[in-house]
């Protein structure tokens, strides 16, 4: 069964640092998501992605975050300047239409320090 | 503000009972509510997605029930096995859009206990 990948499992940085984290969706996937999960809590959704274009985000994605589709396959979240507080599960998720139900990756966890 | 709750216990049961499991939700109405299961440090699997207008869904062991009067879902797992124990995630868009801005309610963790 295809399924949604994510790299790296972990990474670690220091405060203040840029960080890329990776996903290969499902491959005949249009709509791509990241959510994140902040240990012990919910799981939070950040932004959507169709298009080539972002087309919802939640007041968590900020200046701070991007994202990109730079190739047919991946999908990048890009953190820049890093903070404690960004140190969470990453989820990577991808669906085929925009009410069909998301696959998820099994995440990057993020530490900052 | 517009929320959605989960029984934050743990649910502890015997092999071979029904577990039974709880997310509520205030405000808005969703097109659809769905179920997913996360274990630990894994992404949430979906399980079921139930609409409005159905009130129940059953798939193999698991059922699903939506009172968008009481605005509550219940989620049943049917002959539980250890290897159902995991945490149940219902999530929902709350915009009431048929959409995959998902807000996810805390989850609950069940135990199945051999």
């Amino acid at each position: 069964e295809p399924e949604v990948t994510q790299t790296p499992s972990h990474q670690v940085t220091q405060m203040g640092q840029e960080v890329i984290l990776r996903c290969v969706p499902i491959s005949n996937h249009l709509y791509f998501y990241w959510y994140r999960q902040i240990l012990g809590q919910k799981v939070e959704f950040l932004v959507s992605f169709y298009n080539n274009e972002i087309s919802e985000k939640s007041e968590i994605f900020d200046d701070q975050f991007s994202v990109e589709r730079p190739d047919g396959s991946n999908f990048t979240l890009k953190i820049r300047s890093t903070k404690l507080e960004d140190s969470a599960m990453y989820f990577c998720a991808s669906s085929g239409s925009v009410n069909s139900p998301l696959h998820f990756g099994n995440g990057t966890r993020l530490t900052v320090t | 503000s517009q929320k959605i709750e989960q029984n934050s216990e743990a649910l502890n049961i015997q092999e071979g009972k029904t577990a039974t499991l709880t997310c509520n939700y205030t405000n808005y109405s969703p097109a659809y509510l769905q179920w997913y299961r996360q274990d630990p440090g894994r992404g949430p699997v979906f399980l079921l997605l139930i609409r409005e207008n159905e009130k129940e869904k059953r798939k193999e062991r698991l059922k699903v029930t939506f009172d968008t009067t009481l605005k509550q879902s219940l989620f049943h797992i049917t002959a539980s096995q250890p290897a159902d124990s995991a945490t149940y995630l219902c999530a929902l868009d709350l915009r009431g859009n048929a959409g995959n801005m998902l807000t996810f309610g805390g989850g609950t963790r069940l135990m199945v206990k051999p």
